[in-house]
């Protein structure tokens, strides 16, 4: 019972450097989604995945590239990575009706020096 | 000014007190609204789901929605330490995605 896994948990980058951050579900959900999560912000939307193939901007996309390799993993690409991008960053994923729920990842916690 | 707001706390209670959390919005078109429990170092779980205006309840957790007034609170009854966490509120607009907008998130310390 895996659910929706995130490598790595913890990821320290110099200013400029790049990385990707790696999900995968085992529910078979058409939609994933990635969320930062930042002090007195909550979780805010960066990119989501409806479907397979297609991928659509959230609330805070400047920065950031997303891929979807295919309907298990959603991928999130950090190209030159600044301080203002240090955050938790939360993978999850959900069946893509509104009335269901979303399953979230552990996180993984970036920190950009 | 943010879609939806939440008071970030932190709340501290002693244990058996209930507990009232509450989230405005100013989005009219949201009709799914959520609560989602996240305990420290660890991804939110959802804990309630209601769809448009009224209340449900499940166990000590009642959920209440005021869509005149965009307004949504949760009341947690009989509060444990276990229910120590950080209560999120997390709103939809669209019916056929699961698309989620969601408040700041209030932390919850329950003392024994």
């Amino acid at each position: 019972n895996a659910g929706v896994t995130q490598t790595p948990k913890f990821q320290v980058l110099k200013t400029g450097q790049s990385m990707t951050l790696q999900c995968a579900q085992d529910m078979n959900h058409n939609s994933m989604y990635w969320y930062r999560q930042d002090p007195g912000m909550g979780l805010r939307l960066i990119y989501y995945s409806a479907s397979e193939g297609t991928t659509d901007k959230g609330e805070v996309p400047n920065g950031y590239n997303v891929s979807r390799l295919n309907k298990r993993e959603f991928s999130l690409r950090l190209e030159s990575a600044a301080p203002s991008q240090t955050s938790v960053y939360f993978c999850a994923s959900s069946v893509d009706r509104a009335d269901t729920e979303a399953f979230f990842g552990q996180g993984t916690r970036l920190t950009v020096v | 000014q943010k879609e939806v707001e939440q008071d970030p706390g932190p709340l501290s209670v002693p244990e058996g007190a209930i507990v009232s959390l509450n989230c405005t919005y100013s989005n009219s078109a949201f009709q799914y609204f959520m609560w989602y429990r996240q305990y420290s170092r660890k991804g939110p779980e959802l804990l309630m789901y209601t769809y448009s205006s009224g209340n449900k309840e499940d166990g000590r957790f009642t959920a209440q929605v005021d869509k005149s007034s965009k307004y949504i609170s949760l009341f947690i009854r009989d509060s444990q330490p276990s229910d120590s966490a950080t209560y999120l509120c997390a709103m939809s607009a669209s019916s056929n995605t699961g698309k989620l907008i969601f408040g700041q998130g209030t932390t919850l310390q329950v003392k024994p």
